[in-house]
């Protein structure tokens, strides 16, 4: 069974804090990606990446970077945490076609 | 670069009734089109794919139909069950691959009984 886990469901963090999300999958997938999900926005893509420590930038990178030391692993960073980055974060990967999906991180910045 | 637009952006319908779905895109270079259901407190999960070669795919009450000349594409939910309730977002690939997505804003689907 295919899977991608996410270090947590919740977080709470202060604002100014740097941020660190983790993401971990256990198929061999060459490409990772990260998004954030808003009421209303729908899914947007932050950065991905094709290979170890390689990234593209997507469409809202802005605020944020991201680190791929290992090709299980994708870290996103908040190097300073605002409140507008208050979101949920969804990690995903995949080879070709399907792109599979964690469960989510739901990060409130206060 | 490429955008997605999806609508409705709710839609309501009877248990029985069929659902459908619309999205348009921008890059004609967009090679593949899936479907994501999300089910509260999970991941969108894939429902149904098609690629630009290919103008009609069906999977038992679901089918995708793509019109790669008008760049739109659609889903259509028959025989609709209340486990059909979820959001469904649509997406269109933005690299040759077809490996990275631009998603819809998505379509919260409630089917009553």
């Amino acid at each position: 069974d295919v899977k991608v886990t996410q270090s947590s469901r919740y977080l709470v963090k202060r604002t100014g804090e740097k941020v660190f999300l983790e993401c971990v999958q256990d198929m061999d997938h060459e490409n990772m990606f990260w998004y954030r999900q808003d009421p209303g926005l729908g899914l947007r893509l932050i950065y991905f990446s094709y290979d170890v420590k390689m990234k593209e930038k997507g469409d809202i990178p802005e605020g944020y970077s991201v680190s791929r030391e290992k090709k299980e692993r994708f870290s996103l960073i908040l190097e300073s945490a605002s409140t507008n980055q208050t979101s949920m974060y969804l990690c995903a990967s995949n080879r070709v076609g399907e792109q599979y999906f964690g469960p989510g991180t739901r990060l409130t910045v206060t | 670069g490429e955008n997605v637009e999806q609508h409705p952006s709710t839609l309501s319908v009877q248990e029985g009734d069929s659902a459908v779905i619309k999205c348009t895109y921008s890059d004609s270079a967009s090679n593949y089109f899936p479907w994501y259901k999300q089910e509260l407190g999970k991941g969108p999960q894939l429902i149904i794919d098609i690629r630009s070669n290919v103008g009609e795919k069906k999977d038992q009450r679901i089918a995708v139909t793509l019109n790669k000349t008008a760049k739109h594409f659609s889903l259509h939910i028959t025989e609709t069950q209340p486990e059909d309730s979820a959001v469904y977002f649509c997406a269109a690939s933005i690299n040759q691959a077809g490996t990275a997505l631009i998603f819809g804003k998505g379509t919260t689907l409630s089917v009553s009984s």
